[in-house]
């Protein structure tokens, strides 16, 4: 079935600096790519809709100028928070949609992202 | 009202088990009903997919949807402390954007 590799699993990062978050398709080619912040305990929310080519669309409230996002080619999806405050720290995950192979969206295995 | 409404859990039970998770969905453009499962400080991974409705059985689980009540469950038999998890229901209409419900932890004790 289809995989989406993220990493890093885990990054410890500054204040003020920048992080940047890699999602690769690697047995398909995704047009799409959805980025998920989920708080502990809670469930997955929708951030924005990377297409490759063109500008990611974001959902009502997400920073775009905060949540960078890349999606320079039909396998890889960039996910860059900028400036980063104590209040980004969360796990992002991204996701592909379904193939047209096999059913159900991909998901990568998510990233921890905490902000000192 | 929120657009997908789970039981809140947690849920414990013990090994073998008979695990019923219930989900309501609020969003008639609903088409496609997903169900996942996510262990701590991981990505979900696809367990049950459906879209009619019904009941769909694949190994010891058991996703029944009702369209009509705008209901969607997931059945787990012969529960293991490998289930132990959270279960989250996830819909989707023809967009391609997943919605998710809060999902019920469950814990399977040996």
């Amino acid at each position: 079935g289809a995989v989406v590799s993220q990493h890093p699993s885990r990054v410890i990062c500054k204040s003020g600096t920048s992080v940047k978050i890699e999602c690769r398709s690697l047995d398909f080619q995704a047009t799409t790519m959805f980025w998920y912040r989920q708080f502990p305990k809670k469930s997955l929310m929708l951030m924005a809709t990377s297409n490759e080519g063109s500008k990611a669309t974001y959902e009502q409230g997400v920073e775009k100028d905060k949540f960078l996002i890349n999606h320079a080619s039909l396998t890889l999806s960039t996910l860059t928070v900028t400036s980063a405050h104590p209040e980004d720290s969360s796990f992002y995950i991204c996701s592909a949609p379904p193939d047209g192979i096999s059913y159900g969206y991909t998901f990568g295995s998510g990233t921890r992202l905490t902000v000192v | 009202q929120k657009e997908v409404e789970q039981d809140p859990g947690p849920l414990s039970v013990p090994e073998g088990a008979i695990v019923s998770l219930n989900c309501t969905y609020s969003n008639s453009a609903f088409q496609y009903f997903m169900w996942y499962r996510q262990y701590s400080r991981k990505g979900p991974e696809l367990l049950m997919y459906t879209y009619s409705s019904g009941n769909k059985e694949d190994g010891r689980f058991t996703a029944q949807l009702n369209k009509a009540s705008q209901y969607v469950s997931l059945l787990i038999r012969d529960s293991q402390p490998s289930d132990s998890a959270t279960y989250l229901c996830a819909p989707s209409s023809n967009d391609y954007k997943l919605s998710f419900g809060a999902g019920t932890t469950v814990t399977v004790r040996a």
